[in-house]
């Protein structure tokens, strides 16, 4: 079946330290991806995306890696700050249309 | 710009009433959708609408109807309203397939 995945559903960094959230997914046709962040009580706002002919993109403060060969994606952070703290996440499109399908998340919490 | 505004922000409703959500943009885009998010889950598309004038399902389209009404507005209507439908629902809209999606702020329904 189709799904899209997260390895990690709660991640707990250190202000200042690099975070690191993972999906997976397992339809290899999906040709677009993107990260978003939901913060409580709020809509998804978009963070990043990535088509399927790139392997990397870099944003502010935030890089996406797309691995083909192992339908993996990550959202790397760096340099977290507390307003990061939200819920993550990953959606795949494969329909050449409108269905994006959504993980399940993954809570990220910055420690002081 | 107010971006994508969702009407009401909570609603109570008991089993068999039924009700509409509204939601409009003002970005101009071609696309619009509607989401459920439940607790602990990520969004699971219920309409979308990937022009003014044609509507299609998603992967939970069972209870519901849409309406494109024009560019700008996309409503979603329960005709009776079940306890299963206690969500958080989500409009979104995009200018096209391969872009990002703006999200409301949702809108709260619980059922009894």
């Amino acid at each position: 079946g189709e799904s899209v995945g997260l390895h990690l559903p709660t991640l707990s960094v250190q202000e200042g330290d690099n975070s690191i959230i993972n999906c997976a997914y397992s339809n290899s046709a999906s040709d677009y991806f993107i990260w978003y962040k939901q913060e409580s009580g709020k809509g998804p706002q978009f963070i990043i995306d990535i088509r399927s002919n790139m392997d990397k993109r870099q944003g502010q403060r935030v890089t996406v890696l797309l691995n083909k060969t192992v339908k993996h994606l990550s959202l790397q952070i760096a340099a977290t700050q507390p307003g990061d703290s939200a819920v993550y996440f990953c959606a795949e499109n494969h329909n050449y249309g409108q269905n994006f399908v959504f993980g399940p998340g993954t809570r990220l919490s910055v420690l002081p | 710009n107010a971006g994508v505004t969702q009407t009401p922000k909570f609603q109570v409703l008991k089993t068999g009433q039924s009700m509409t959500l509204q939601c409009a943009q003002d970005m101009n885009h071609n696309s619009m959708y509607w989401y459920r998010q439940d607790p602990g889950m990520g969004l699971r598309l219920i309409y979308y609408s990937a022009s003014e004038g044609t509507t299609d399902k998603g992967e939970v389209p069972n209870g519901y109807n849409v309406s494109r009404l024009n560019k700008r507005e996309f409503s979603l209507r329960l005709e009776s309203a079940a306890p299963s439908q206690t969500s958080v629902y989500f409009c979104a809209s995009s200018r096209g397939t391969y872009n990002e999606q703006f999200f409301g702020p949702g809108t709260r329904l619980t059922v009894l």
